[in-house]
């Protein structure tokens, strides 16, 4: 059992160019998500979703876009990419829309130079 | 969502009790308290949550007095392997998106 899935591991971008984080889970969890963190930070919702199809704005979603076209896939979009966007990237996905049902992937760590 | 004060950091030496302690004094009737993992360079993981009195599993126990304004996570004899930040989480068990709210945590240092 696999659990969440993201690739890639680490990414360096220039600034303004674009590129997609990939995130996959295999537990057939309906709600996905997209974080954040910065350095010796907690994390920031980007993106979620509550199914196939359906998507919905965190706390900082200037800069990103989501998609969610399968159940398993829920893939981060960064468009244009600035240095404020150097981050780790962690995708999680839950069951329920319980607080204690998190599973967290291994994260993105990406740097904007 | 009520809002959590942890300390920054703590350190411990092997084999000891540590206890980190949450204070959340505008906690809602039907919130829960939720503790996460994050060692690093991997993503956060549940490892336990309460809602009054005292919560063991495997990993941890949770403290939480009658009046529920703090809670405190005891890890029993810890190892290097604990080093890790400590999120304290409080809301509805069936939170609000956009309210899930991970703070600064608290970072577990455990000394050989």
């Amino acid at each position: 059992n696999a659990g969440v899935t993201q690739t890639p591991k680490f990414r360096i971008l220039k600034i303004g160019q674009s590129m997609t984080l990939q995130c996959t889970q295999d537990m057939n969890h309906n709600y996905m998500y997209w974080y954040r963190q910065d350095p010796g930070m907690g994390l920031k919702l980007i993106y979620y979703s509550v199914g196939a199809g359906i998507t919905d704005k965190g706390e900082v979603p200037n800069g990103y876009n989501v998609s969610r076209s399968t159940t398993e896939d829920f893939p981060l979009r960064l468009e244009l990419a600035a240095p404020s966007q150097t981050s780790v990237y962690f995708c999680a996905s839950s069951y329920q829309d319980r607080v204690d049902g998190y599973t967290f992937g291994s994260g993105t760590r990406l740097t904007v130079v | 969502l009520a809002k959590t004060t942890q300390p920054i950091s703590m350190d411990s030496y092997e084999g000891q009790e540590v206890n980190i302690t949450c204070s959340h004094n505008n906690i809602a009737t039907n919130d829960y308290i939720t503790w996460y993992q994050q060692f690093p360079s991997q993503g956060p993981r549940f490892i336990i949550q309460g809602y009054k009195t005292k919560v063991t599993n495997e990993v941890a126990s949770l403290f939480i007095p009658a009046d529920r304004k703090s809670s405190t996570l005891s890890l029993p004899r810890v190892s290097l392997s604990d080093t890790a930040v400590y999120y304290c989480l409080v809301g509805p068990e069936r939170y609000n998106f956009n309210k899930f709210y991970f703070g600064s945590g608290t970072k577990l240092n455990v000394k050989p």
